[in-house]
């Protein structure tokens, strides 16, 4: 069965500093890979996904960044994070058929300072 | 864009009571699905629905897709205290090259015992 696990759990960040939360997919191959922000317990807005290794495409402007290194990776990464970027960030999968439930993974809670 | 309209945007109900909550659509899905989320945590698949006019059952929950494809239905019928958390409702428009979901706001569940 597919398991999809993000890194970390819970971030403590002061502003200005870099970020990167990794998610990483086991049990299946070539998956589409997805980042959402979740603020304030509610709403998902996408911010990148990725239907192959290297392939991102960005939802939204802003200083974060998305890569895709290998095939069951995607992290996301900040040069210098805002107090806006604090949030719950979510990880989710999917597969490339026409069925495309999206599978999302536990979350990082990140607190800018 | 697609836009989604989830509501109510909160319950507080009684343990034992049935709920129902909807989602409408400015645009027409091709599929709909349902997740919980408890607090904390990423949101977990509940039903997904792929067919206008079908109605799938998970345990106490039926979901139904609207036969228009613009709205969906969730119900759930007597409410114990592990119902609390918050409901999404998501929905994919099949377009070429579409991988995305369109999520409501949400719906925040509280059951009283």
């Amino acid at each position: 069965s597919q398991t999809i696990h993000q890194w970390p759990a819970t971030l403590v960040q002061p502003v200005g500093s870099p970020l990167s939360l990794e998610c990483t997919v086991e049990g299946t191959s070539n998956p589409n890979l997805y980042w959402y922000r979740q603020a304030a317990g509610r709403g998902l807005q996408l911010l990148f996904y990725s239907v192959g290794i290297g392939q991102i495409s960005s939802e939204v402007p802003q200083n974060l960044s998305a890569s895709r290194p290998q095939d069951r990776q995607f992290i996301l990464s900040s040069k210098k994070l805002l107090l806006s970027d604090s949030g719950f960030y979510l990880c989710a999968w999917s597969g490339h058929g026409g069925r495309e439930t999206q599978y999302f993974g536990p979350g990082t809670r990140l607190l800018v300072l | 864009g697609q836009q989604l309209n989830q509501s109510p945007q909160s319950m507080f109900i009684q343990e034992g009571e049935d709920v129902s909550m909807n989602c409408t659509s400015s645009s027409i899905f091709n599929t709909w699905l349902w997740y919980k989320q408890d607090p904390g945590e990423g949101p977990v698949l509940l039903i997904a629905l792929y067919k206008a006019g079908e109605l799938t059952s998970n345990g106490r929950l039926t979901a139904q897709f609207g036969i228009t494809r613009k709205d969906s239905f969730l119900n759930i019928s007597a409410s114990i205290p592990s119902d609390v958390g918050i409901y999404f409702c998501a929905g994919r428009y099949s377009g070429a090259g579409s991988y995305q979901l369109t999520f409501g706001k949400g719906t925040k569940l509280s059951v009283i015992p």
